[in-house]
């Protein structure tokens, strides 16, 4: 059974650092990895997509790591920014999404 | 907006009622899932869809929780005789057929039972 762990489960840091979160899965056959984030009391919005043929991701101030042979992957933020602050989560993907508890990240100005 | 749509987005009912949840997936998606949320936790799978063909049901989607959708577009979720635990956010989500596809989510129903 594929389980999602995301370390640290939350994160404050004052704006500015860059940071790392991470994710790991007990079952290495990983799918596409995508990252999310989630706001209080709102849905879930994609930030990245890393498909299973490739190692990382960017977009902008984020970039994203995917190592299958461990089962983890990270998101960099760079220069982190109060409107950061959400919840993060990373899913693997295998026909349906499977997701931890995801990390909280605040971000003080 | 060609993102995926939920209705309600609030659903107010008191214990015993059955409610029903619509999901609009993106247009050309053939894959749709639900999951629930409970404050702290990530999302729980319940069940997906490709097409009209209910693939996948979770344990956690007792007798009393169905799903459909009809003619492989949008989705309903019915909860019949709401305890109070069945509060929670209900998110919909849509993706094309194959693993490698980014998945979309919409905004959720916020369902309280009272």
């Amino acid at each position: 059974k594929q389980e999602v762990t995301q370390i640290p489960a939350a994160l404050s840091v004052p704006e500015g650092e860059n940071l790392v979160l991470n994710c790991s899965f007990t079952d290495s056959a990983i799918y596409n990895l995508q990252w999310f984030r989630q706001d209080p009391g709102k849905g879930l919005t994609s930030l990245l997509l890393i498909q299973s043929s490739q190692r990382e991701q960017t977009s902008g101030r984020l970039n994203a790591s995917l190592d299958k042979s461990s089962g983890r992957s990270t998101l960099y933020i760079a220069a982190s920014q109060p409107g950061d602050s959400a919840t993060y989560l990373c899913p693997n993907q295998g026909g349906k999404l499977i997701f931890g508890q995801g990390t909280e990240l605040s971000v003080k100005p | 907006d060609t993102g995926v749509s939920q209705n309600p987005r609030h659903k107010i009912t008191k214990r015993g009622q059955n409610v029903t949840f619509r999901c609009d997936p993106i247009s050309e998606h053939n894959r749709l899932y639900w999951y629930r949320q409970t404050l702290g936790q990530g999302p729980e799978f319940l069940t997906y869809f490709q097409n009209e063909a209910q693939l996948e049901k979770s344990r956690l989607l007792s007798d009393r929780f169905s799903a459909e959708r009809p003619k492989g577009s949008f989705s309903t979720l019915e909860i019949q005789r709401t305890e109070q635990g069945d509060s929670a956010m209900y998110l919909c989500a849509s993706s094309l057929r194959t693993e490698n596809t980014e998945a979309f989510f919409g905004q959720g129903t916020r369902l309280t039972v009272v």
